[in-house]
């Protein structure tokens, strides 16, 4: 079956412009995560949705990070005002049901974002 | 708050040699262990889980890795290195109780050499 897809796959933008990233995860799963990959700093957690939960939002590193999940299903990351320290790959990941029981999460290929 | 370190940026192996990736771990209570792969233009593949049982677990590609409590570590190994095998490969650990989502390493650089 389809796996996590994420669009766009790269991203240009100037500093001070709104972006949208986009994360479609697989069919039936109720958890939905965010990070962020920077050169050297591994995997950051963003943001956590599970069900109709409140989300985990203890990772978003700044106020001008957001993020929505409609429907339970599609999600949108938004970061207001980018700045140049946000460049980075925005990887999104999905989950049959949340994190009980140890269960993988399934990654997408990533948003590779580029704030000029 | 749990922490994962790999201490290698880069391990370098010739290929057909065993090799071996290090992964140490913080954690309050049990750890739930994980080892995922990036491979280039990729995003994170999963690999291989400890969550209770036999130390030894067994994942994809060959791969296998021993949780070790005492040592609060979980390597990540393969008897016999293939060129393919190169990769980013990240650990990642959460504590098996609550909702804490993972907390992963910084990765480490694997190259096999022909």
């Amino acid at each position: 079956g389809a796996g996590v897809s994420q669009s766009p796959s790269n991203k240009v933008t100037e500093k001070g412009k709104d972006v949208e990233l986009r994360c479609d995860p697989i069919s039936g799963h109720t958890a939905l995560y965010w990070y962020r990959q920077s050169l050297g700093q591994g995997l950051e957690f963003l943001i956590y949705f599970q069900g109709n939960s409140a989300p985990d939002k203890s990772g978003l590193p700044s106020d001008r990070f957001s993020a929505e999940r409609t429907g339970g299903s599609v999600s949108t990351l938004t970061i207001q005002r980018t700045q140049q320290e946000d460049s980075a790959v925005y990887l999104c990941a999905s989950s049959p049901q949340g994190l009980a029981g140890g269960r993988e999460q399934f990654f997408g290929p990533g948003t590779r974002l580029t704030v000029l | 708050a749990q922490s994962v370190a790999q201490p290698e940026d880069q391990v370098n192996v010739a290929e057909g040699n065993p090799l071996t990736v290090k992964c140490t771990y913080s954690v309050s209570g049990n750890p739930y262990l994980f080892w995922y792969v990036q491979y280039p233009n990729r995003g994170l593949q999963f690999l291989l889980k400890y969550i209770t049982g036999d130390n030894l677990v067994k994942g994809s590609y060959g791969f296998e890795a021993e949780f070790n409590k005492s040592q609060t570590s979980f390597h990540l190994k393969k008897p016999s290195a293939l060129v393919s095998d190169s990769a980013l490969y990240f650990c990642a650990v959460r504590p098996s109780s609550g909702n804490t989502p993972l907390v992963f390493g910084k990765g480490t650089r694997l190259s096999v050499i022909a």
